[in-house]
């Protein structure tokens, strides 16, 4: 059964770097089944996509972070990461990984999420 | 301001039947299949309809969607109590990335 687990700071300053990890188990991180996504959410608001990665590097991100915002795959470690570079209070959120299905694109299995809060 | 349109809130009784509307475009909606997700207060989304009107296996039959051109629709008949909870459309759009609605609440009265 496949999960997903997010990691990462939950403080992170204005103007700096927002590094999180989600932990893949119960199946490959090189699977072809897959792409593997972020999504995030203010808190009290709606989703917002970040983007999502393909297993053998192929990215999609949301046009309005895309200058900010890079996912990786370790298939060392069975992982994909956020970077997201130049944080605000704006990119204050819960933040999940999820499964994205290769045919109709929807998110099939998500993590708990992880809050970051960006604050000095 | 998100690319979908969604009501902010819709209620019902128990029993009753509710429907969400959600309106795109051509790029997204109208070129591109639809998924639901519900947000339990607290929890991560869970899907409830992909591919505009298909259910995975777990979620009751009570769950139906539909598409009409740029417009989709997210059906729940026999409202329960434990229905409450926040409803998201989303899309593929022709820009390469995922879109949203805003999000409706859904109250049981």
């Amino acid at each position: 059964q496949l999960q997903l687990q997010e990691s990462g700071p939950g403080l992170v300053k204005p103007s700096e770097t927002l590094s999180l990890t989600c932990t893949v188990s119960g199946d490959s991180v090189s699977t072809t089944k897959y792409y593997w996504g972020w999504i995030r959410q203010p808190p009290g608001k709606g989703l917002e996509w970040i983007g999502s990665i393909y297993y053998r590097g192929d990215t999609h991100y949301s046009p309005s972070l895309k200058s900010r915002v890079t996912i990786s795959v370790d298939t060392s470690k069975n992982q994909f990461s956020l970077k997201v570079t130049s944080v605000t209070a704006a990119d204050t959120a819960i933040y999940y990984c999820a499964e994205v299905g290769i045919y109709f694109y929807y998110m099939d299995v998500w993590g708990k999420g992880t809050s970051v809060t960006v604050s000095s | 301001q998100s690319v979908l349109t969604q009501p902010p809130s819709v209620s019902g009784t128990p029993g009753q039947r509710v429907t969400i509307s959600c309106s795109g475009s051509s790029s997204n909606i109208g070129s591109n299949t639809v998924n639901w997700y519900q947000q339990l207060p607290g929890a991560a989304p869970k899907v409830l309809i992909y591919n505009n009107n298909q259910r995975p296996s777990g979620v009751p039959d009570r769950f139906s969607g539909s598409k009409s051109g740029t417009s989709a629709s997210l059906a729940i008949s026999g409202l329960q109590s434990e229905d409450e909870a926040d409803f998201y459309c989303a899309s593929w759009d022709d820009s390469l990335n995922v879109v949203f609605g805003g999000g409706t609440k859904l109250t049981v009265l």
